[in-house]
């Protein structure tokens, strides 16, 4: 079946810090790649996507390419802030499927 | 648009009760969900649907019930709690076109069963 490796956290970052936090997928079929985040006390939101090889997702700073060949999709950024504080999940969705496989979740704590 | 909304917030029950986690969402999605979060498992689809009248079991359907008898509702039910469905809950919209790789979650119902 489908699955979705990210590495264990909690991990706790000095703000300013460089982070990545791993992810790596087995999928069925195709995957389009996903990270989500969850703040404190929140419903998660989708953080960036990528849909095919090589493509790069980005936002707020955050980005993670799809490398087929490694089968990961890092989620990196360069300088985190406090506000960044979070539980951040990798996941995947198999073309011509609805479910979205979640890994379980990687806790960050950016501290001043 | 209030997005996708989640009632109760917090919900004690005692073992063989029942109640209905309710999901409301005003963005006209076809495609809603339900996953429960456990500690160190990440998040697992119980069910989904893809537009009124239509749902389908996800990964862990068991002790759960659904229905979709309008676009914007998608209720679910457990018929007789136990307590290994202490959880939260998150219900979850999206559009079918896109083919639901944007899903817009709730707030999240956490359920204690004792």
């Amino acid at each position: 079946g489908d699955s979705v490796t990210q590495m264990e956290g909690p991990v706790t970052l000095s703000e300013e810090a460089f982070l990545t936090i791993n992810c790596t997928y087995t999928a069925t079929g195709y995957p389009s790649l996903f990270w989500y985040v969850q703040y404190p006390g929140e419903g998660l939101q989708l953080l960036l996507k990528a849909t095919k090889a090589d493509d790069k997702g980005s936002n707020k700073g955050f980005e993670a390419t799809y490398r087929k060949e490694t089968t990961s999709f890092h989620l990196e950024k360069g300088s985190v802030q406090v506000s960044d504080s979070a539980v951040y999940f990798c996941a995947l969705k198999v073309a011509g499927s609805y479910q979205l496989t979640f890994g379980k979740g990687t806790k960050l704590s950016v501290i001043p | 648009n209030a997005g996708v909304t989640q009632t109760p917030k917090f919900q004690v029950l005692k073992t063989g009760q029942s109640m209905t986690l309710q999901c409301a969402q005003d963005m006209n999605h076809e495609y809603m969900s339900w996953y429960r979060q456990d500690p160190g498992m990440g998040l697992r689809l119980i069910h989904y649907s893809v537009g009124a009248g239509i749902t389908d079991q996800g990964e862990v359907p068991n002790g759960y019930n659904v229905s979709r008898s309008t676009t914007e509702d998608f209720p679910l039910r457990l018929l007789s709690a136990a307590p290994s469905q202490t959880s939260v809950y998150f219900c979850a919209s999206g559009e079918l076109r896109v083919s639901v790789e944007t899903q817009y979650f709730g707030p999240g119902t956490r359920l204690l069963v004792l």
